[in-house]
């Protein structure tokens, strides 16, 4: 099947910074990106549809000048999360579908000091 | 995108076939039927999916009844590296929509 990266695979950082996290469709262009979002114990969540060349949508209560998502090839869609606080603590996985199935990346797990 | 009722929790033997039973009833005739997997602390993994017939590969074999209003996702020989949490997931077939992800079936192979 198609294959989708992420990088970083783990991340930590002091509260107030910003991560910036990649994904990366390896083997298709993908001008649609999904980002998800999964706390301990939870399912997925979408926070948000990344869109080549134009601006995402967000999913209702996911703060867009919090997370910013930029999609500015067709295989690469990067999400930043701005001043993280750990409450942003998570794991972030994205994904994309080239075809009838959508594949997930490995996932990034965030921790916020 | 259809509703979907998963058991929340199911235990398999070692060596035993897992039969993962999904409720879609309320499933479209234009909606597929997807089950993914998700092992600890990975992103989701595609199993297998189908719209109308039966489907088989080398992981499992989706059984979809002939009124689509349920299925069973079946794993032959459960191993122990199957325990996780099994999605099954109803979608169109519009490539711009994302998948939604319900609770799952976390199923737990034991030795």
């Amino acid at each position: 099947g198609a294959v989708v990266s992420q990088h970083p695979s783990w991340v930590i950082c002091k509260s107030g910074t910003s991560v910036k996290i990649e994904c990366r469709s390896l083997d298709f262009q993908a001008t649609t990106m999904f980002w998800y979002r999964q706390f301990p114990k939870q399912s997925l969540m979408l926070m948000a549809t990344s869109n080549e060349g134009s601006k995402a949508t967000y999913e209702q209560g996911v703060e867009k000048d919090k997370f910013l998502i930029n999609h500015a090839s067709l295989t690469l869609s990067t999400l930043t999360v701005t001043s993280a606080h750990p409450e942003d603590s998570s794991f972030y996985i994205c994904s994309a579908r080239p075809g009838e199935t959508q594949y997930f990346g490995p996932g990034t797990r965030l921790l916020v000091l | 995108d259809a509703k979907t009722t998963q058991p929340p929790s199911m235990d398999c033997a070692e060596g035993r076939a897992a039969n993962l039973p999904c409720n879609h009833s309320t499933i479209s005739g234009n909606e597929y039927v997807y089950w993914y997997r998700q092992i600890h602390s990975q992103g989701p993994q595609y199993i297998i999916h189908g719209l109308k017939n039966n489907e088989t590969n080398e992981m499992a074999s989706l059984i979809i009844t002939e009124d689509r209003k349920s299925s069973t996702l079946i794993l032959p020989h459960a191993t122990l590296r199957d325990t996780a949490v099994y999605y099954c997931i109803v979608i169109s077939g519009n490539y711009g929509q994302n998948f939604v992800f319900g609770p799952g079936t976390r199923l737990s192979v034991l030795p």
